[in-house]
């Protein structure tokens, strides 16, 4: 069975600190998903980031990125220079692929980033 | 480009009652799964709709029942409501066989069961 800790449970960080949050997985396949999202108080979930099993290709995307590494089965979130407006509840979730998935999701208990001006 | 939909936004029922859900999703996606997040948890999986059929379920009683139409929008009904179903209800549409797993949500319906 598929699994995805997120071991903070908040964190909270004054404006323009860098911040990481944490996500270990666990699956049994060897083709799968891996994602974040983050939830405002209106409480859609926005889509943030997919890495797919075989792309361990770090990125950057503007403050955001991200550090896969298949080795410790994780799956870290960076804000850099974070802002009030990141404030937020972030959730990493996995999806595994073939057979009788058909791309549920899976997701941590998410971590509360709270941002101080 | 339209984004996933969902109504209402807000929902008060009663124990035992029913509650009916409803969900359009994103243009061009034809795939919809609802997921129920309780406060301070993340979401769990209830179960998807493709070709308007559940083809897939996670651990969720009978009580949980859904239908996709022609049009792909989708409905979640929950009969014989307890206080524990109090929840924001998510749907989240994808497209099948594009070669991509993303799910996109909608703002998802917030029930309270009183």
């Amino acid at each position: 069975a598929q699994k995805v800790t997120q071991a903070q449970t908040e964190i909270s960080v004054v404006e323009k600190e860098d911040v990481t949050l944490d996500c270990v997985y666990e699956t049994r396949d060897t083709t799968y998903y891996l994602f974040w999202y983050k939830q405002p108080p209106s409480g859609e979930l926005v889509f943030l980031i997919r890495r797919n099993s075989f792309d361990e290709q770090n990125e950057i995307s503007g403050r955001y990125s991200w550090n896969f590494q298949k080795s410790t089965s994780s799956f870290n979130f960076t804000i850099t220079a974070s802002q009030v407006v990141d404030s937020a509840v972030y959730f990493c979730a996995l999806s595994e692929d073939g057979g009788t998935s058909y791309g549920k999701l899976t997701f941590g208990q998410g971590t509360i980033l709270t941002v101080h001006p | 480009d339209a984004g996933v939909t969902q109504s209402p936004t807000h929902l008060i029922k009663t124990r035992g009652q029913q509650v009916t859900l409803r969900c359009s999703p994103k243009s061009g996606h034809d795939t919809v799964s609802w997921y129920q997040q309780a406060l301070g948890q993340g979401p769990q999986f209830i179960f998807q709709y493709y070709e308007e059929e559940e083809r897939q379920r996670g651990n969720f009683p009978d009580r949980f029942s859904g239908h996709q139409f022609p049009n792909y929008s989708s409905e979640l009904n929950v009969n014989a409501l307890l206080l524990g179903d109090s929840a924001l209800y998510l749907c989240a549409s994808r497209l099948t066989g594009a070669g991509t797993d993303t799910q996109y949500f909608g703002p998802g319906t917030r029930l309270t069961v009183l």
